[in-house]
């Protein structure tokens, strides 16, 4: 969206092709990671999940692939549309209390166009 | 089902105003926040809270007043606004802890905010 800027890594994809976008996380200790997509003018959606017990989650047209050895974490769209571009982050919580939600660190984002 | 409505969606302040930003969600959620989103940075929280009545701060809490009267609002206040505090700001909401009982955080559309 519109509020992260020139500095963003970007990503352009052929419609209908697949895309993977990845995202580095920091903390070893982070046990829940969230995908999200955030559409020009919007708000965050959420998009999908994973536990650091899982190494990989399925969704509709999505997966994320969790690596914990490397802290790497990606998200694959199959299929894309032209409803997919947006700009993508990834987030993590780290294990432990997390009383209020404070915990939850976002990345940057990656924003990825479509090209029809 | 409106989910998370911010107002207003932009706003021009000069240096020194106040002014409130407006949050309400309609799910009956416990957990809201407020976050900031800057050009080549994540999401970073502001305040956060747990319910009425109960309010905490998050990573960057400086110039930002919050209350919790009732589980549908959440107002954030600047009280002396500055040009560092130009940023498009976002609520959340939760039915309880992220990574617990698949609650997922819903986010309003936005408000951007210029202050000059």
């Amino acid at each position: 969206g519109e509020s992260v800027g020139l500095h963003l890594p970007t990503l352009s994809v052929q419609e209908g092709d697949n895309s993977i976008i990845n995202c580095a996380y920091s903390n070893s200790a982070s046990d829940y990671f969230i995908w999200y997509k955030q559409e020009s003018g919007k708000g965050p959606q959420f998009i999908i999940d994973i536990r650091s017990n899982m190494d990989k989650r399925q969704g509709q047209r999505v997966t994320v692939l969790l690596n914990k050895t490397v802290k790497h974490l990606s998200l694959q769209i199959a299929a894309t549309q032209p409803g997919d571009s947006a700009v993508y982050f990834c987030a993590e919580v780290p294990s432990g209390f997390n009383f209020g939600n404070e915990k939850l660190t976002f990345g940057t984002g990656t924003r990825l166009t479509i090209i029809p | 089902n409106a989910g998370v409505t911010q107002t207003p969606k932009f706003q021009v302040l000069k240096t020194g105003q106040s002014m409130t930003l407006q949050c309400a969600q309609d799910m009956n959620h416990e957990y809201m926040s407020w976050y900031r989103q800057d050009p080549g940075m994540g999401l970073r929280l502001i305040h956060y809270s747990v319910g009425a009545g109960i309010t905490d701060q998050g990573e960057v809490p400086n110039g930002y007043n919050v209350s919790r009267s009732t589980t549908e609002d959440f107002p954030l206040r600047l009280l002396s606004a500055a040009p560092s505090q130009t940023s498009v700001y976002f609520c959340a909401s939760s039915y309880g802890p992220l990574a617990l009982a698949k609650n997922i955080q819903y986010f309003g559309a936005g408000t951007r905010l210029s202050v000059l």
